[in-house]
């Protein structure tokens, strides 16, 4: 089966950094991606990791442990855009089909 | 720029009445998506098409269906609109020849009253 989890809430103060873990169970793993999705939009694109490690990407990183099933992605110098659901989804096939986690809403606050 | 379009942002039908979601993409991808997101459930998989008139199932296809005909358009099928169908419905694409991230719609906020 599919079990990917990640806290439901989440809430940090602008300009601080803040984590949000990702783990997950699968039949099988090609990848993870990251997802932000704002309130009334669509998901867009903001990560994918598929060695072990840290990709760096402007004030974003995301982090992959295959051998612990875990992931995580890094927010420096929280500005009040980045509050958003953050969606993280494995990618488990060769069909190009993803599964995803319910989604962290992250609130940012003053 | 990439771009996925669905046919309404809001639609209000009635209990028994027979839906048709419309989804469009002007980047030649390969591999389409229909998913529901409901709260506390997250993305949930209906149907997927890997190329014209293929389809295959996702985690939830019951009481719906899906069409094919042509490369850019997916349409979603509600044959009998029931009030658990009330969701948002995202549609998304995606190249195949290599793995890419999914593009999504603006989504379609489906009540059934």
């Amino acid at each position: 089966g599919q079990n990917i989890d990640q806290p439901t809430e989440m809430t940090a103060t602008e300009g601080a950094i803040v984590q949000i873990n990702c783990t997950y169970q699968t039949s099988g793993f090609n990848g993870l991606f990251w997802y932000q999705q704002h309130a009334g939009e669509a998901p867009t694109f903001l990560s994918y990791n598929v060695l072990d490690g840290l990709e760096e990407k402007g004030r974003f990183s995301s982090f992959l442990s295959r051998s612990k099933g875990y992931s995580y992605l890094l927010l420096k110098e929280l500005q009040m855009k980045d509050s958003a659901s953050y969606l993280c989804a494995v990618d488990n096939t060769n069909a190009g089909k993803s599964t995803f986690g319910d989604g962290t809403t992250l609130t940012v606050k003053p | 720029d990439v771009k996925v379009t669905q046919s309404s942002r809001y639609l209000v039908k009635r209990t028994g009445e027979k839906v048709f979601l419309e989804c469009v993409q002007d980047m030649d991808h390969e591999n389409m998506f229909w998913y529901r997101q409901d709260p506390g459930l997250g993305l949930r998989l209906i149907y997927f098409s890997y190329d014209v008139k293929m389809k295959e199932k996702g985690d939830i296809p019951e009481g719906y269906s899906v069409s094919r005909e042509k490369k850019e358009r997916f349409s979603l099928i509600l044959e009998s609109a029931s009030t658990n169908q009330t969701s948002m419905y995202l549609c998304a694409s995606s190249p195949s020849s290599a793995v890419y991230e999914q593009y999504f719609g603006p989504g379609t906020r489906l009540t059934v009253t």
